[in-house]
């Protein structure tokens, strides 16, 4: 099978610092990733799409000096939060898809509390 | 306008017995395709059937398959014989033709098979 891996799985920070989540593909080269976020019991919410060595697709709505996005290579994205307040803390989760397969293979997921 | 539609909060089920999760979405999209993820308590997101728009057949995948009715833009999940580790949130996802493979997701269905 297809396995993402994410790094951390969960984090705390202070108010005002940044954090770097990692999303890695193992076992394939992603064409492209995703990130999203989810808050408690509601569903996925699609932030960004990101093809390597391309800038990041931000979804309305999303910030992107506040959400940077790098595709370094086609196993790694990180999402940055850059200066992080309260309402950023959230269930993190990024998905990789493989070029010619439909479906998304999803990480672990990242769960952040920013204090 | 909601795309993904999951009409079901909850569910509850007994051991051994099937359960159908309803799924309608909405879309002018010729070409497009459907999706059921599993999520349980640990967050993952775990891929389970896919459905493309031309396909004629509904899927199958061991337990699950998805009933998929073209005319009504319905793409339920059938669970058979339900076991205590089917018990998590289950998510109806639906990816449009030429949008960089974005899935729309559904507000989710809580299931929670009974011994």
């Amino acid at each position: 099978g297809a396995v993402v891996s994410q790094h951390p799985s969960w984090v705390i920070c202070k108010s005002g610092t940044s954090v770097k989540i990692e999303c890695r593909s193992l076992d394939f080269q992603a064409t492209t990733m995703f990130w999203y976020r989810q808050f408690p019991k509601q569903s996925l919410m699609l932030m960004a799409t990101s093809n390597e060595g391309s800038k990041a697709t931000y979804e309305q709505g999303v910030e992107k000096d506040k959400f940077l996005i790098n595709h370094a290579s086609l196993t790694l994205s990180t999402l940055t939060v850059t200066s992080a307040h309260p309402e950023d803390s959230s269930f993190y989760i990024c998905s990789a898809r493989r070029g010619g397969a439909h479906e998304q293979y999803f990480g672990p997921g990242t769960r952040l509390t920013v204090t | 306008a909601q795309k993904i539609t999951q009409t079901q909060p909850g569910m509850f089920v007994q051991e051994k017995e099937a359960v159908t999760l309803d799924c309608t979405y909405d879309t002018s999209d010729q070409s497009y395709g459907l999706f059921w993820y599993k999520q349980p308590s640990s967050g993952e997101m775990i891929f389970l059937i896919y459905q493309g728009s031309y396909d004629e057949q509904n899927a199958t995948e061991g337990r699950y398959s998805l009933n998929f009715q073209k005319a009504r833009k319905s793409a339920n999940l059938v669970i058979s014989a339900s076991q205590l580790g089917d018990s998590a949130m289950y998510f109806c996802a639906m990816r449009e033709g030429g949008n960089d493979y974005k899935l729309s997701f559904g507000a989710g269905t809580t299931v929670t098979v009974r011994a």
